[in-house]
């Protein structure tokens, strides 16, 4: 059965100073990986996504992501936050085979203060 | 381009009344997504449609819910009867053909009294 974990409720960061959200996955094969943002009352936005490749994916809004296969993880990174950055963080994992449904994690909220 | 298109935005209703939510999603997406957003959780599929084809119902409760799209392009989510339990955020999305990224429409928030 696929699954993905966020493993923190919440991360507060600094304005300037970097961010990581953590995401662990569980899925038979390869997988499809994603990262969504959603701003309040609106729906979720795609930010980036891994499907082969380079490891390091670049997304919108200056975020990027590491895939990393010994640890099944999918950490989202920026250099530097913004308070604009400030928002609920979905990732997302879906198994490389036809008809799989897309399964998301329980969310990170982004806290980015100045 | 208009992006996917949900209404109502709000809807609170008593518990064992009926209540139905409409998409509209980006013309040439033939795939479409029903979620189901308990708070403090992340989307969690109901039906995933290709064309007018419900391909994948497994997670809806069919005792109570129910899902068409006719025509293959707007689609609409109905309870009834509503329970407590399903207050939620109801999301859809679209997707074209063999394409990843899905995007969502801004939800319907339902609370049930």
């Amino acid at each position: 059965a696929q699954s993905v974990a966020q493993p923190e409720d919440q991360v507060n960061v600094a304005e300037g100073n970097p961010l990581t959200v953590k995401c662990t996955y569980s899925v038979s094969g390869n997988p499809y990986l994603f990262w969504y943002v959603q701003y309040p009352n609106r729906g979720l936005q795609f930010l980036l996504k891994y499907i082969t490749g380079d490891n390091l994916v670049k997304g919108s809004y200056g975020f990027e992501a590491e895939f990393n296969k010994s640890q099944t993880s999918f950490h989202l990174k920026k250099p530097s936050a913004l308070v604009s950055d400030s928002a609920l963080y979905f990732c997302a994992v879906r198994a490389n085979q036809a008809g799989t449904a897309l399964i998301f994690g329980k969310g990170t909220t982004l806290s980015v203060s100045s | 381009e208009a992006g996917v298109v949900q209404s109502p935005r709000y809807k609170i209703i008593e518990k064992k009344q009926p209540v139905a939510f409409w998409c509209n999603p980006i013309s040439g997406h033939n795939t479409l997504y029903w979620y189901r957003q308990n708070l403090g959780q992340g989307p969690e599929l109901l039906i995933r449609y290709e064309n007018e084809e419900a391909v994948d119902d497994s997670q809806l409760p069919k005792d109570r819910f129910s899902a068409e799209r006719l025509k293959g392009v707007d689609s609409t989510l109905k309870i009834q009867p509503a329970e407590l339990g399903d207050s939620a955020v109801y999301l859809c999305a679209s997707s074209q053909p063999g394409y990843e990224k899905l995007f969502f429409g801004s939800g319907t928030q339902l609370s049930v009294l």
